[in-house]
């Protein structure tokens, strides 16, 4: 069974400063990966996604993820953080088959001070 | 483009009572239909999955059901609220498999808060 592992509840950065998030999976095969954002009371929205071919993955509002094999990982990163990205971000992993199950981390909830 | 909708977005309701939550995609047709609750502090929990018009499966047993009464209308059901049923409802969709695009796509939410 597939699972993913954020180890970070919460982190807090200052603006301007670069941002790492940090996700490991377990999986058989190759993986689907995404990361997720989330601001309070609304929903998931897609920041990028992970399936094949190059393991540098570039996604919406400058952030960008790092497949890496070797440490089943997937981290996400930033440059240069601006307080709208406060939010809970969720790492995922979907495994190919029927109805094409994902698996959410619990998230890494982010906040940045000025 | 795709929009999927959730209503309501908002419900306070009686422990014992019945509860209908809907959810709609536009702009797709045949999706996966998918509803998760969020806990405060806790990942998202996969509750049902559809793969077609009256196709459910349930991850987990629960006090809850879905419907699935035409190709892009999902609808969550309880017939008495239970006080642990409270949470965040979220309704997501993605293509069919072999469509090369297995992310799925979620609605707003609806806060359930049972009393």
């Amino acid at each position: 069974a597939q699972s993913v592992t954020q180890p970070d509840i919460h982190i807090t950065v200052s603006e301007g400063a670069s941002l790492e998030l940090r996700c490991n999976y377990s999986y058989g095969a190759t993986p689907y990966l995404f990361w997720y954002v989330q601001s309070p009371g609304q929903g998931l929205q897609l920041l990028l996604k992970y399936f094949s071919g190059d393991t540098l993955v570039q996604g919406i509002k400058g952030f960008e993820a790092e497949f890496k094999r070797s440490q089943s990982s997937f981290n996400l990163r930033k440059p240069s953080v601006h307080w709208s990205d406060a939010a809970e971000y969720f790492c995922a992993v979907g495994a190919s088959g029927g109805y094409q199950k994902v698996t959410f981390g619990t998230g890494t909830k982010l906040q940045v001070i000025p | 483009s795709q929009t999927i909708h959730q209503w309501p977005a908002t419900l306070v309701q009686p422990v014992g009572s019945p509860l209908s939550l809907e959810c709609t995609v536009e702009g797709t047709s045949n999706p996966n239909l998918y509803w998760y609750r969020q806990a405060a502090g806790r990942g998202l929990q996969l509750l049902f999955y559809s793969v077609g018009i009256g196709q459910i499966s349930s991850e987990v047993p629960q006090n809850l059901s879905a419907s699935r009464p035409q190709d892009r209308q999902f609808i969550l059901s309880s017939k008495k609220l239970l006080l642990s049923d409270s949470g965040f409802y979220l309704c997501a969709w993605s293509s069919q498999p072999g469509l090369a695009s297995y992310e799925q796509y979620f609605g707003p939410g609806t806060r359930l808060t049972v009393t």
